[in-house]
């Protein structure tokens, strides 16, 4: 098992485009969640997925996003129209969901630079 | 809402000990957890607490009283290693997301 991976690694990309990452899970996991990072800030949580239902998503998530699971494995975050404000560090997690206290396994994230 | 609530920046010495505090205000708490997070890497997974009291994992520990809303991460020994972020976040409830407080920068000076 290789963890949680993303990709890609950086995405530069000019204003107005627009951009899609994908995740995909630690294998068992049923649970995926996207955060989005800025420098010196904590993860803020954008949405997330219990196998392919997307149970709940962040008001910071405008009509520009989406996000899909489409057979509860990998997932793909799109950003339609790009922003500069959109530049972060885009973190997609994984959690078995079994208990209460089951910690979520992040990958390495997407850089996205808007230009 | 959820407020999260954690210093900034910390120094400390290699060998010595540095004690992280989180305060949280939120309703249907279920839990906390503490992340490091090194430059440029993915947040790791370092402890959770539901219940009250001290949770030992090696050099690191974590404190969570729940009447006060607070917890505290105690790492022991120093070493240059863990110049890191640590992250401070609550869980709700059970399989929901995590809210993580801004972060503390740890900085371990020779």
């Amino acid at each position: 098992d290789t963890g949680v991976s993303q990709d890609p690694r950086h995405k530069i990309t000019k204003r107005g485009q627009n951009v899609t990452f994908r995740c995909d899970p630690i294998s068992e996991h049923n649970r995926l969640y996207w955060y989005r990072q800025t420098l010196g800030q904590g993860p803020e949580f954008l949405t997330y997925f219990q196998n392919e239902a997307q149970l709940e998503k962040s008001r910071l998530l405008s009509d520009r996003f989406s996000a899909e699971r489409p057979k509860g494995s990998f997932s793909t975050l799109e950003i339609q129209r790009t922003e500069q404000g959109d530049s972060a560090m885009y973190l997609c997690a994984s959690s078995s969901g079994q208990g209460n206290n089951s910690p979520l396994h992040f990958g390495n994230g997407t850089r996205l630079t808007v230009t | 809402g959820q407020n999260i609530d954690q210093p900034t920046e910390m120094t400390a010495t290699e060998g010595a000990i540095v004690q992280i505090n989180c305060t949280y205000q939120t309703s249907g708490f279920n839990g906390l957890f503490w992340y490091q997070q090194h430059a440029g890497e993915a947040p790791t997974f370092l402890s959770y607490n539901v219940l009250d009291g001290l949770e030992e994992k090696g050099r690191f520990s974590s404190f969570l009283s729940r009447s006060k809303g607070y917890s505290y991460l105690l790492l022991k020994e120093l070493q240059m290693k863990d110049s890191a972020s640590y992250l401070c976040a609550v869980i709700k409830a059970a399989g929901n997301k995590l809210t993580f407080g801004g972060g503390t920068r740890v900085l371990v000076k020779p």
